[in-house]
């Protein structure tokens, strides 16, 4: 079964500044990868994902990707954080046998000084 | 637009009632899911159902149950031997050949 760890529960930064939010996981094979955004009292929004091909994906906002399989990590990263940014993060891992399904992390909330 | 519907978004209910959170999607996915959150726990998978007429449980479905007579729809209800049902509840589906995961706005209900 696969698992995912957020190692930070919460990262501030300043606007303005970059941001990475760390991702690992495990799984046995060659893993769906996604990043969600959920800001207070919604659902999530998709921000990116991976499947296979290119391992530096984009996705919206300017939010960026890159999965390295030596690491087990997808890490997020964004160079110029707005506050609008201010939000809870989740990564997590799927899988092609659909028998196993999207497990998530616990989050990383991003906090943003002006 | 295509998408997922909850209802309603806030509900109150007292200790020993039950209570039923609507989810419908118009996204013609077959997979369909119920997440509960909590502060700092994540998102724990309640029942998911990949097909009409069949569901699963997931990791914390005691207290819960589910229906899916339509594709649409897949309601959950809290029941009273739910011990700690104040939280934050998201419906989700699924595409089919990805996996990638819809949300809708998500249902808080508060026990009094």
């Amino acid at each position: 079964a696969q698992s995912v760890t957020q190692p930070d529960i919460h990262i501030t930064v300043s606007e303005g500044a970059s941001l990475e939010l760390r991702c690992n996981y495990s799984y046995g094979a060659t893993p769906y990868l996604f990043w969600y955004v959920q800001s207070p009292g919604q659902g999530l929004q998709l921000l990116l994902k991976y499947f296979s091909g290119d391992t530096l994906v984009q996705g919206i906002k300017g939010f960026e990707a890159e999965f390295k399989r030596s690491q087990s990590s997808f890490n997020l990263r964004k160079p110029s954080v707005h506050w609008s940014d201010a939000a809870e993060y989740f990564c997590a891992v799927g899988a092609w046998n659909r028998d196993d399904k999207i497990i998530f992390g616990k989050g990383t909330r991003l906090h943003i000084l002006p | 637009d295509g998408g997922i519907t909850q209802s309603p978004k806030y509900l109150f209910r007292k200790e020993g009632q039950n209570v039923t959170l609507s989810c419908e999607q118009n996204l013609n996915h077959d997979a369909m899911y119920w997440y509960r959150q909590d502060p700092g726990q994540g998102l724990r998978l309640i029942y998911y159902s990949q097909i009409v007429n069949d569901f699963q449980k997931g990791d914390i479905a005691e207290g819960y149950s589910v229906s899916r007579e339509k594709k649409e729809s897949f309601p959950l209800t809290v029941t009273s031997a739910q011990k700690n049902p104040t939280a934050f509840y998201l419906c989700a589906s699924s595409n089919e050949y990805t996996g990638e995961l819809f949300f809708g706005e998500g249902s808080r209900l508060t026990v009094l």
